[in-house]
């Protein structure tokens, strides 16, 4: 079946530009998780997202950094007047319910310049 | 605090050999633990996990150790093979407060030689 799918892959954005990455959770899974990988590290969390509730959104670095799940399904994660130190790879899981696997998609790499 | 790390940020291995990865953890309250592949451009799949009531689990061609007195978790992976080099990462479900994130550590590369 169709696993997370992230969009876009890459993004290169201008210092000072929003941006807006893009995730597709698995169908039906109901929680969704945003994760930030920068090179050679673990990821690391952002936010947490049941249904369209955020639950938890102690991993966002600064108030730069906004998540939505409107309808409990797609998700968007919004970095404004981006910097370069937000460069690095933004991953999105999801999950079926508490306590089980979460799966990951391929990630959106972003390169602030 | 919490913190989940590896012990050694490289391994390498011939082909056919068995690989053992590990990796200590810190916060005696995680009650669940996965084991994690991240191969270049890729997002981490999804190996082998096992809850702190057990402590062995067994998959295809992988094994996942865990021990709660000294808190350290390995994985076994027997007859390695070229496919196999990526990234390990091992993670920790945080429930602590209410939060269901994982807590990832820093990863090992594991380098399998033909």
């Amino acid at each position: 079946g169709a696993g997370v799918s992230q969009s876009p892959r890459y993004k290169v954005a201008k210092r000072g530009q929003d941006v807006a990455l893009r995730c597709d959770p698995i169908s039906g899974h109901v929680s969704l998780f945003w994760y930030q990988q920068a090179l050679g590290q673990g990821p690391e969390f952002l936010t947490y997202f049941q249904n369209e509730a955020q639950l938890d959104k102690s991993g966002l670095p600064s108030d730069r950094f906004f998540a939505e799940r409107p309808e409990g399904s797609v998700s968007t994660l919004k970095i404004q007047r981006t910097q370069q130190e937000d460069s690095a790879v933004y991953l999105c899981a999801s999950r079926l319910g508490q306590g089980l696997t979460q799966y990951f998609g391929p990630g959106t790499r972003l390169l602030v310049l | 605090g919490e913190s989940v790390g590896l012990h050694l940020p490289t391994l390498s291995v011939q082909e056919g050999d068995n690989s053992i990865i590990n990796c200590a953890y810190s916060n005696s309250a995680s009650d669940y633990f996965i084991w994690y592949k991240q191969e270049s451009g890729k997002g981490p799949q999804f190996i082998i996990d096992i809850r702190s009531n057990m402590d062995k689990r067994q998959g295809q061609r992988v094994t996942v150790l865990l021990n709660k007195t000294v808190k350290h978790l390995s994985l076994q992976i027997a007859a390695t093979q070229p496919g196999d080099s990526a990234v390990y990462f091992c993670a920790e479900n945080g429930y602590q407060g209410g939060s269901e994130k994982l807590v990832f550590g820093k990863g090992t590369k594991l380098t399998v030689n033909p």
